[in-house]
């Protein structure tokens, strides 16, 4: 079964800019976490969206946002960037227990 | 609420040495439990879980955990650590409900001494 796969993996946006990205879950699969990782911060979880429905939020503001497609692919989104969001951005899938199965993540640096 | 902590930020062991990696959850049931293993630059990699039955467990690359739940702790244990084993180790833990939970501790990155 093919893991976790998070596209770009690598991205470079200016303060201010807005950007998307990517997680293609695990096979039959139907819930994606998106985490922020910093080194500050750790790991902080954004949202978790269950059959194209978000169950569950974390303490982000309302410039992050996601959403989930019919095939469980899943899209982040982070609009008006600043540089405190530059964070390597792990996408996990789970399918029915608690276990994560996380993706590469996408390394955003904002300049 | 849930909540996992890991009381060591840092810890150093030399190569061939035993580890011990600490983890305290506070959950009012029978917590689902995890750890995970960060490689630099990497996602995590799930190392071991626990959700019932027998209170230690097995899990990839030699790591081992036992639940006490009268300490409300889930330690990660290895007998033997290799320089492949530098990482950063996350325990978490999760709870089953009408919206599933899981939450990490800050982690405790490794440095194994040659």
């Amino acid at each position: 079964k093919a893991g976790v796969t998070q596209t770009p993996r690598y991205l470079i946006k200016t303060r201010g800019q807005q950007v998307t990205l990517s997680c293609s879950p695990i096979s039959g699969h139907r819930s994606v976490s998106w985490y922020q990782q910093t080194p500050g911060q750790g790991l902080q979880f954004l949202f978790e969206y269950f059959s194209e429905t978000q169950r569950n939020k974390g303490n982000f503001p309302g410039r992050f946002s996601g959403r989930q497609f019919s095939n469980s692919r899943s899209e982040m989104n982070v609009s008006t960037l600043e540089l405190g969001d530059s964070a390597l951005y792990l996408c996990a899938s789970s399918g029915g227990t608690l276990e994560q199965y996380f993706g590469p993540g996408t390394r955003l640096t904002v300049t | 609420a849930q909540s996992v902590t890991q009381p060591d930020i840092h810890i150093t062991v030399s190569e061939g040495a035993s580890l011990e990696l600490r983890c305290n959850y506070s959950y009012g049931a029978t917590p689902y439990l995890f750890w995970y293993v960060q490689s630099p630059g990497q996602g995590l990699q799930l190392l071991l879980k626990y959700f019932s039955g027998d209170t230690l467990v097995q899990g990839i690359k030699g790591f081992e955990a036992e639940f006490k739940r009268s300490q409300s702790s889930f330690n990660l244990r290895k007998p033997s650590v290799h320089w492949s084993d530098a990482a950063e180790y996350f325990c978490a833990v999760g709870a089953r409900g009408r919206d599933d939970k899981i939450i990490f501790g800050k982690g405790t990155r490794l440095h194994i001494l040659p």
